[in-house]
């Protein structure tokens, strides 16, 4: 019973480089959400997907790209690593956009950008 | 802006005793709230949710209260086990938009 689940759990960037953060859901939920958890503040939305294909930007979507191939994966790609994105990062999932309170949170990516 | 707002960061309660986390909100058109938990290297997990048109929802030791005039829903957890230790976020919606966290509350249980 798998869940969400993200890889890497930890990872060092170096300003400029870029890399993608990965994100499986096994439980065939059409919605996906990325969020990014800063040190003293909430989760904030990065992007979402309603189901394959489609995606759209959340509150802070700037710096970050994704994709929606499969219903299974929603990657989040970072192409040229900043500072500013030093933060943890939360891949979720949920049945649909009504029941956003029952959507299940991936353990998280750890990311610093020096 | 901050529309969802927990201001204290850490609260310690003694096992058997009550635990109060509070949230304040400032957006009239939030009518959604919900209270997640979260572990230390794990993704945050729903533990209850109310509706605006309640003032009261509970699920075993878990009770939610929202007063809509004062923009204010707390958390209450009785009696409080070492388990209950985590942080703790409130966070709210408005219809079916995105859901907004506050910054959450580290609650310690004390055996």
């Amino acid at each position: 019973n798998a869940g969400v689940t993200q890889t890497p759990k930890f990872r060092i960037l170096k300003i400029g480089q870029s890399m993608t953060l990965q994100c499986t859901q096994d439980m065939n939920h059409n919605y996906m959400y990325w969020y990014r958890q800063d040190p003293g503040m909430g989760l904030k939305l990065i992007y979402y997907s309603v189901g394959a294909g489609i995606t759209d930007k959340g509150e802070v979507p700037n710096g970050y790209n994704v994709s929606r191939s499969t219903t299974e994966d929603f990657p989040l790609r970072l192409e040229l690593a900043a500072p500013s994105q030093t933060s943890v990062y939360f891949c979720a999932s949920s049945a649909s956009r009504v029941s956003q309170e029952t959507q299940y949170f991936g353990p998280g990516t750890r990311l610093l950008v020096l | 802006d901050q529309q969802v707002k927990q201001n204290s960061p850490s609260l310690s309660v003694q096992e058997g005793r009550i635990s109060i986390l509070n949230c304040d909100y400032t957006n009239s058109m939030f009518d959604y709230f919900l209270w997640y938990k979260k572990y230390p290297a794990e993704g945050p997990t729903f533990l209850i949710s109310i509706s605006s048109i309640k003032d009261k929802n509970e699920d075993g030791r878990f009770t939610v209260f929202l007063n809509k005039s004062a923009k204010h829903l707390s958390l209450h957890i009785v009696p409080s086990q070492p388990g209950d230790s985590a942080v703790y976020f409130c966070a709210a919606r408005a219809g079916n938009e995105k859901l907004t966290f506050g910054t959450g509350t580290r609650l310690t249980i004390i055996p």
